[in-house]
């Protein structure tokens, strides 16, 4: 099993680009979760899906913010215009069961993004 | 709204002795999931201990046990035997209706 899989590692981007990440669940897992961690917020859950249905997205800090979920191997959390405060490790999470939330999340690497 | 308190944002500890991390939670939900994560310098989360609210039996994994006390809303991790590889960022979490974090205690071994 190849584990939660996220690319790219580490983005490097200009105030006001677009930024797009990615992450591949565990195969077979029917939940996936978006997060952020910061030095000064720590973890903080940007949105999940479950089953590919965005269910709390309650998370995410702006407008500027979307992610998607157009099949179960694949999602994308993208950032337009980016801005420096963007500045964060993004981790992409899955896990199996009924009840998303209480079940074991498999974390993935995570993407260091630097917004200039 | 839930909340995940860790007091200690520093915790160190000799190789082979124990060490107990602190974590407190806010809640007023009755059927909730706690856990412990640790997080390496490679920054991978990793679960450690996962320990259901409605058990009362404390979660054991090899060395790492907690003392979970609900009515106090407290879940302390213990490490028994500390080895060089424990060192890492502890992150305490709480599930309910979203999975929150506590901001997480920096374990350092010393050998």
């Amino acid at each position: 099993d190849a584990g939660v899989i996220q690319s790219p590692r580490h983005e490097v981007t200009e105030m006001g680009q677009e930024v797009t990440l990615r992450c591949k669940p565990i195969s077979g897992h029917n939940s996936l979760f978006w997060y952020r961690q910061t030095m000064m917020r720590g973890l903080e859950l940007l949105i999940y899906f479950n089953n590919n249905v965005p269910i709390d997205d309650s998370g995410m800090p702006e407008d500027r913010f979307s992610a998607k979920m157009p099949n179960a191997s694949f999602s994308t959390l993208k950032i337009q215009p980016s801005e420096p405060r963007d500045s964060a490790v993004y981790f992409c999470a899955s896990s199996f069961g009924p009840r998303a939330l209480t079940h074991e999340q498999y974390f993935g690497p995570g993407t260091r993004l630097t917004v200039t | 709204a839930q909340t995940v308190t860790q007091s200690q944002p520093e915790m160190s500890v000799q190789e082979a002795e124990t060490v107990t991390l602190s974590c407190t939670y806010d809640t007023s939900e009755s059927d909730y999931y706690l856990f412990w994560y640790k997080q390496p310098p490679s920054r991978q989360m990793i679960l450690v201990i996962r320990q259901e609210a409605y058990k009362q039996q404390n979660a054991t994994e090899n060395r790492f046990s907690v003392n979970f006390q609900k009515a106090a809303k407290s879940f302390s991790l213990k490490i028994s035997d500390s080895q060089l590889g424990d060192a890492a960022m502890y992150f305490c979490a709480f599930s309910a209706q979203k999975l929150v974090f506590g901001q997480g205690t920096r374990l350092t071994i010393n050998p």
